[in-house]
This record gives C-alpha cells, structure tokens and sequence, in this order.
C-alpha cells in the first residue's frame, strides 16, 4: 500500500545545531501534515502544506514541501532543549498516514 | 475549555477480557480516530469514522471494534480477539478528513 518514509529514525542533537528531517513518498500527495509528539504525550499539530514548493516558517522551524509535492522536510535552527520529543509527517491520499517518525534527542 | 478527553489514562486487563476505552470531543469534529503506537513506532489507523452511525476499518481493525451513535463520542473496543493489545491507544478528531487532526491525550492498556 502506499507509505511514506521519514528519515533519519533518531537525531541526536547538540543544543545550538542545526538539523533536517525528511518524509518521502512514492506517489503525488494531496497535502502533507506535521506533527510533534513530546515523551510521554500525545502527538500536537504544527503546521499542513498543501501547495507545491511551500515554504513556512514557525519561528525556528522551517516546512517546506517538494515541487513534485512527494517529499517534505522540517529544518530547525538553534535546537533548544524544549525542541526534544518525535517529530511525525502525515501524508494524505484521502486519509492520513503517519510516517514512523524521527526521535530527537537533544544534548546541551 | 474545548478539547479531546481519554479515560482511563492507564488500564489494566487480563487476557481474555474485552475493554472498552472512552473518547469523547466536545470541538463539534465530524471526523473521529483510533490510533495504536507501540514503543518507538509511528501511529496506526484503526478505525476512523466520519460521521454518526458510520465507521471504516483503518489498517488494524482485525480485533477492535467501534461505534459512534453520537458525534461526541467514539469509543474502541479490544476485544480478546486481539493476539498483543498491550500498546498506548491515541483518539484524535478532525473538523473533517485529511484536516489537522487533535490527539486526546491517549490510554496506556496493559494486558497480562
């Protein structure tokens, strides 16, 4: 059936750094949703991307969806320990499918 | 004060025991879902309905059933004929399919 991939499965971190987490498809997406899950709770909405080539911007963390809307990335700057916990994409092809997602573990 | 609400956060059960986890939303959501996370996995679709008295399978719903005779609520049965329900069990609402989806804060069942 159809998936989407997330790489990498865990990113450690040290605080201050930059890093970029991947969520690719095989097939042509209708939107893509991201998501964060902090340890021990329950999965939060951040943002949806529905356009191809979208870029958006929540202060240190940039969504961008691919021009053939079959790939996104969520890119942070300046990782802050409250950045810690799994970041999920959700794709959808009429109903949302989770990706594994990347553990994010950060050091100070 | 709008939202998602689970109970029990945590279960307890002996194998071969149906249980039934609550999930109730009071953000007037068309859409409801059931989702299983096991440990450092990702979510996996149950059950999902879209509206009253109409419910679909997701890609796990061998074992589990639902019902959803109100808007507000939606709750899952795992059944005994589920072979490994011990995982934490997420419900989320959507105003309508394929948008931004609220988690409840998710039941912890335990079935030794």
């Amino acid at each position: 059936g159809q998936q989407v991939m997330q790489i990498p499965q865990y990113q450690h971190v040290q605080e201050g750094e930059d890093f970029t987490t991947y969520c690719n498809s095989s097939t042509t997406l209708s939107n893509i949703q991201w998501y964060k899950q902090r340890p021990g709770g329950h999965p939060v909405f951040l943002i949806q991307l529905v356009k191809s080539g979208e870029v958006k911007k929540q202060k240190r963390l940039t969504f961008q969806f691919g021009e053939a809307k079959k790939n996104s990335s969520l890119h942070i700057t300046a990782t802050q320990t409250t950045d810690v916990g799994t970041y999920f994409c959700a794709a959808s092809w009429g109903k949302l499918q989770f990706g594994a997602g990347t553990q994010v573990v950060v050091t100070p | 004060d709008g939202g998602i609400t689970q109970s029990p956060k945590y279960l307890f059960r002996k194998e071969g025991q149906n249980v039934t986890l609550s999930c109730e939303q009071n953000l007037n959501h068309d859409a409801m879902y059931w989702y299983r996370q096991d440990p450092g996995q990702g979510l996996r679709l149950i059950y999902y309905s879209q509206i009253v008295n109409d419910f679909q399978k997701g890609d796990i719903a061998e074992g589990y059933s639902v019902s959803r005779e109100k808007k507000e609520s939606f709750p899952l049965t795992v059944t005994s004929a589920q072979k490994n329900p011990t995982a934490f069990y997420l419900c989320a609402s959507s105003s309508a399919r394929d948008y931004e989806q609220y988690f409840g804060p998710g039941t912890r069942l335990t079935v030794t």
